[in-house]
């Protein structure tokens, strides 16, 4: 079946870097958008960036702008977001999720990750 | 920014009831509105897309209507299973932007 599974949470102090991963099977994920969407312990959903895809396009929150990249690596259906300058407010649970469109964006995410827990903390 | 609320933050109903929950752009986004349905420490369900359209698999009793800054997601009969958090997401444009939710729980 069409899964995604996210990896690379953990703890890190702020001002470390991180990078998750985003694991697609059950579909052709070179031809899907894909996106990080993150929620705060207790909070709402967060959207974080989009990555087209063929990778030609990149968009973020302003939040994360100039801190995180977002990258794909279709010969591999893996997906990831680079988190660099952490801080305590980048604390979140971290999503992975389809775009509901193939070949193009509708920013719309009908497929989604379990999430893996991001705490920057000293 | 887009910014997006939904009321109310939280509602108690019964089973069978009949639920809608309002969700409001800060500027006309058409039709470029989808509706999610989270329970605790699971990842979101996509429930409904362009205002109106329900994703496939998803039970007929959830409906969504509205266009322009003013949408509403209605259940017609509440169910046990429907008891959880709804969020509201406009995909106009980027950044892309979510309500705050809304939680329905059991009266």
């Amino acid at each position: 079946q069409v899964q995604v599974v996210e990896s690379g949470g953990g703890v890190v102090q702020p001002g470390r870097s991180l990078r998750l991963s985003c694991a697609a099977s059950g579909l052709t994920f070179s031809n899907y958008a894909m996106h990080w969407v993150r929620q705060a312990p207790g909070k709402g959903l967060e959207w974080v960036a989009v990555i087209w895809y063929d990778g030609s396009s990149k968009y973020y929150a302003d939040s994360v702008k100039g801190r995180f990249t977002i990258s794909r690596d279709n010969s591999k259906n893996t997906l990831y977001v680079q988190m660099n300058s952490l801080r305590a407010e980048d604390t979140a649970v971290y999503y992975c999720a389809r775009d509901s469109q193939e070949m193009s964006t509708t920013y719309a995410f009908d497929i989604w990750g379990q999430g893996t827990m991001v705490t920057v903390s000293s | 920014d887009i910014q997006m609320t939904q009321s109310p933050s939280s509602l108690s109903a019964s089973v069978g009831d009949r639920v809608t929950i309002t969700c409001r752009a800060s500027q006309s986004i058409s039709s470029y509105l989808n509706w999610y349905q989270q329970k605790p420490g699971k990842a979101p369900k996509f429930l409904i897309y362009a205002a109106s359209s329900l994703q496939s698999g998803v039970p007929s009793r959830f409906s969504g209507s509205g266009s322009g800054t003013d949408f509403t997601l209605t259940i017609s009969s509440l169910q046990p299973e429907d008891f959880a958090t709804y969020y509201c997401q406009q995909s106009y444009n980027t950044p892309l932007t979510f309500g705050p939710g809304t939680k329905v729980d059991i009266k």
